[in-house]
């Protein structure tokens, strides 16, 4: 099992840019979930699904999109980049909303 | 709204020293994680703690729940250098979202530095 799979693993965006973080799980998880991790700080959950077609906000939503289409795939959308997006992003995926979450490599973007 | 909050945030520690990790939470929760990571890396899960006076234990590494006292430890048993590490605790925010999601709220971490 590769387990959690995020691309790309670095990227710099412009200002207004936008891309789509890629993250793949192959352990057949319901829950799936975008963090993102600001330095010396926690992590923060930018949205979650509880499965395919179900998809819903978390702390810090603003700016993002997701989407879940299939079990496996649940990308993250950035419109119109900013600074304040310059993070690392991690994304997770559970068996249960009470299991622990495993964890991807994590994506660092800069936005310039 | 719920607060997660570790102290000590920075732990310079001897090798062969015992310490603990505190994490404590603002409203009721009864599950609780804790979470390890390296440098640059991801997060590694530690334990999951889902009930009161869950204890668990790994190696030299303690962890425990007092949901009424919103409060866990994490204790560390004779540290060695492997341990140097950042130590986070996440809390499911279920009183937020109006039943479980899974949606956790993070502390800052606990940076650990073991020194020979």
């Amino acid at each position: 099992n590769a387990g959690v799979t995020q691309t790309p693993k670095f990227r710099i965006l412009k200002i207004g840019q936008s891309m789509t973080l890629q993250c793949t799980q192959d352990m057949n998880h319901n829950y799936m979930y975008w963090y993102r991790q600001d330095p010396g700080m926690g992590l923060k959950l930018i949205y979650y699904s509880v499965g395919a077609g179900i998809t819903d906000k978390g702390e810090v939503p603003n700016g993002y999109n997701v989407s879940r289409s299939t079990t496996e795939d649940f990308p993250l959308r950035l419109e119109l980049a900013a600074p304040s997006q310059t993070s690392v992003y991690f994304c997770a995926s559970s068996w249960t909303a009470y299991n622990e979450q495993f964890f991807g490599p994590g994506t660092r973007l800069t936005v310039l | 709204e719920l607060k997660v909050e570790q102290n000590p945030l920075f732990l310079s520690m001897q090798e062969g020293k015992n310490y603990t990790i505190y994490c404590n939470y603002s409203t009721t929760s009864d599950r609780l994680y804790w979470y390890r990571q390296d440098p640059g890396k991801s997060l590694e899960s530690l334990f999951v703690l889902l009930s009161n006076g869950a204890v668990k234990q790994e190696g030299r590494l303690m962890a425990s729940l007092d949901t009424k006292a919103r409060l866990s430890t994490l204790h560390i048993t004779a540290a060695v250098h492997d341990l140097s590490a950042t130590y986070f605790c996440a809390v499911d925010s279920e009183v937020n979202y109006g039943g479980s999601q899974g949606n956790l709220i993070f502390g800052k971490g606990t940076k650990l530095s073991v020194k020979p």
